[in-house]
């Protein structure tokens, strides 16, 4: 199985700032890598696919980049609505799995 | 608009059996694979199980191998989790979601339905 290892864990930042999380793959999974978002309460959201897509209707702050093994996902200025968890999920090879998720909070 | 909608979860005692549904709309359903995920209480996200748009082909988390059966109605815009020999460790929030495409790898997951619970206790 493929291994999922996000960091950090939780992060605490200021409205404005700039916000970077990363996802680590045991193996390469070339760019089959998506980000969800859950806010507090509610379903998962997806906001970036094939590693670099912004799914429509999500708003320009948020960017992803990566390939092979390592992929980021950026906020380039913290909203309050940005408070949630965060999980990456890789594609590549079943079976399909998920980053342990990284609670991003506002100082 | 594009919706899926689950039901069907309740309380269970171990070793017993439950179907939940997800209703899908505003989507031409046969043509995309569905899958189920769960996410237990204050954990992370656990992908459970996929079936192909035409329902041909299903793969399945090795946690619930065997014990869980994926299926679909696609007449009735339906995708169903018959769930069997349930444990306390399955006890969770079970989301439906559909895929872009008829296959089963190298895609992504949307929208998400807003949940149906699980538990599994005596």
């Amino acid at each position: 199985d493929i291994q999922m290892t996000q960091s950090p864990s939780s992060l605490s930042a200021s409205v404005g700032d700039r916000v970077t999380i990363t996802c680590r793959a045991s193996q390469s999974i070339n760019n089959f890598l998506n980000w969800y978002q859950q806010t507090p309460g509610k379903a998962p959201k997806l906001l970036i696919y094939a590693a670099s897509s912004l799914q429509s209707g999500v708003p320009s702050r948020f960017s992803g980049s990566g390939s092979r093994t390592d992929f980021t996902l950026t906020i380039t200025s913290l909203q309050p609505e940005d408070v949630a968890a965060y999980y990456c999920q890789q594609t590549y090879s079943p079976p399909l799995t998920f980053g342990g998720g990284t609670k991003v909070e506002i100082k | 608009e594009v919706q899926v909608l689950e039901s069907g979860g309740g309380l269970v005692q171990p070793g017993g059996s439950l179907r939940l549904s997800c209703a899908a709309s505003g989507f031409t359903f046969s043509n995309y694979a569905m899958s189920w995920v769960r996410q237990a209480p204050g954990k992370g996200l656990e992908w459970v199980s996929t079936i192909s748009g035409s329902g041909a082909s299903t793969y399945y988390a090795d946690s619930v191998k065997g014990r869980f059966t994926i299926s679909r109605d696609n007449s009735k815009n339906t995708l169903y989790l018959q769930m069997s020999s349930l444990r306390a460790e399955d006890t969770a929030l079970y989301y439906c979601a559909k895929q872009p495409s008829g296959v089963f790898l190298y895609n992504w997951f949307d929208p998400w339905g807003q949940g149906t619970p699980v538990t599994v206790s005596s």
